[in-house]
């Protein structure tokens, strides 16, 4: 059964603390993507992957850092530096990172609660 | 999540009517377009999609019509049913697969 998995679905961190979001995904792609969600608003880019061991900064990257050390996994974590961590965090993947044109799959997300 | 929909623009429609939710994009350069679905917490879906090289494209009782010369996409669904209430959002493609998204139009179907 294939697909993205993201864990924890809830998640709570205390002000101050760094927290690791887990993307997991067995499709077999090779590009991945960190979103942002904030009530009435796009979907925000926070990091993307082409290519294992290869990654780049989105749009709202500050505050947060990411590695792709195997193909099938992309952990984000949110570190202290991020002034407002509060949102639902989505993970996504694709067949390729080169032109436009292929489908995103996205996992079902993760909410982080800043206590 | 589960507030995605807030603050969103909301279409109401009968069960059974058609509805169509529109979206502006911002690059005229941008040669690849996507609907998603988002239901309550969770990620979202695919739902249909279209290259700039089209003009319409078809699916499940869903429609994708694209207007290259003022940049507006539109989804149309076909005897909506309860089960299509959730957020709808559009996408373009940005280069190197990077997705610039809409911020959603919330689709309320009642009975």
């Amino acid at each position: 059964d294939g697909g993205i998995t993201q864990s924890p679905k809830y998640l709570f961190r205390k002000e101050g603390q760094n927290v690791t979001l887990s993307c997991e995904q067995n499709l077999n792609h090779d590009a991945m993507y960190w979103y942002r969600q904030d009530p009435g608003q796009g979907l925000r880019l926070i990091y993307y992957s082409q290519i294992v061991n290869d990654f780049q900064k989105g749009d709202i990257a500050e505050g947060y850092s990411v590695s792709r050390e195997k193909k099938e996994s992309f952990p984000l974590t949110v570190t202290s530096a991020q002034k407002n961590p509060t949102a639902f965090y989505l993970c996504a993947s694709s067949i390729a990172g080169g032109d436009a044109g292929d489908e995103q799959f996205f996992g079902p997300g993760t909410r982080l609660t800043v206590l | 999540g589960e507030s995605v929909g807030l603050h969103l623009p909301t279409l109401s429609v009968q069960e059974g009517d058609n509805s169509i939710i529109n979206c502006a994009y911002s690059n005229s350069a941008s040669d690849y377009f996507i609907w998603y679905k988002q239901e309550s917490g969770k990620g979202p879906q695919f739902i249909i999609d279209i290259r700039s090289n089209m003009d319409k494209r078809q699916g499940q009782r869903v429609t994708v019509l694209l207007n290259k010369t003022v940049k507006h996409l539109s989804l149309q669904i076909a005897a909506t049913q309860p089960g299509d209430s959730a957020v709808y959002f559009c996408a373009e493609g940005g280069g190197y697969n990077k997705l610039i998204f809409g911020a959603g139009t919330r689709l309320a179907v009642h009975p």
